[in-house]
């Protein structure tokens, strides 16, 4: 079945450490987002990509990287530069056009040790 | 900003409708209108969407307002598997979606 597959589905760094969430997709999607949840809120925007080696940056972009070498795969990279990792992270995708809705992976739960 | 108010909470009883309301009184003319729900510890399910007219699926229905400022999602008869939390969202031309905090939804059996 075509879907969003994120993994791990639980992380845990330690301090000072880089760390990388993976997200594919097999539904042929141009576009690839990135969210950060913190408890009882909504979804914040970290990148988002609408075509293979682009990408721009979100509302919260800061202390994180991404890379789009491949159409299906936007794994982010959560640097030591980001001060307060801990949070539940969301990939989705969608097909280019406001019509479209965003379909969502299962989130990975990254905390710190 | 928040691009998209809705009440923090609401509470139904089970079998009966339900109105979620949203106010986006900044909406540009090509922003669509989506609705999205989450459970505990998932990603975010989409419910609809929609641009001018009202719009129904077999989830629920779309009721906007004829300025667009205002949305609301109906659903017919909510059931105890309905309890999420619902995420009015407004999409651009640029691909981008604007989340606000949600309403969280408790029904009642």
């Amino acid at each position: 079945d075509g879907g969003i597959t994120q993994s791990p589905k639980y992380l845990f760094r330690k301090e000072g450490q880089n760390v990388t969430l993976s997200c594919e997709q097999n539904l042929n999607h141009d576009a690839m987002y990135w969210y950060r949840q913190d408890p009882g809120q909504g979804l914040r925007l970290i990148y988002y990509s609408q075509i293979v080696n682009d990408f721009q940056k979100g509302d919260i972009a800061e202390g994180y990287s991404v890379s789009r070498e491949k159409k299906e795969s936007f794994p982010l990279t959560v640097t030591s530069a980001q001060k307060n990792p801990t949070a539940f992270y969301l990939c989705a995708s969608s097909i280019l056009g406001g019509n479209q809705p965003q379909h969502f992976g299962d989130g990975t739960r990254l905390s710190i040790l | 900003d928040a691009k998209t108010t809705q009440p923090n909470s609401m509470e139904s009883n089970e079998e009966e409708p339900v109105h979620l309301p949203c106010n986006h009184s900044t909406i540009s003319g090509t922003d669509y209108i989506h609705w999205y729900r989450q459970l505990p510890s998932q990603g975010p399910e989409y419910v609809i969407h929609g641009l001018t007219s009202n719009v129904n699926n077999r989830m629920a229905s779309l009721a906007i307002a004829e300025d667009r400022k205002s949305s609301t999602l109906i659903l017919h008869r909510a059931t105890l598997r309905d309890a999420a939390v619902y995420y009015c969202i407004l999409r651009d031309n640029f691909n981008k979606f604007y989340f606000g905090s949600g309403t969280k939804l408790n029904v009642k059996p």
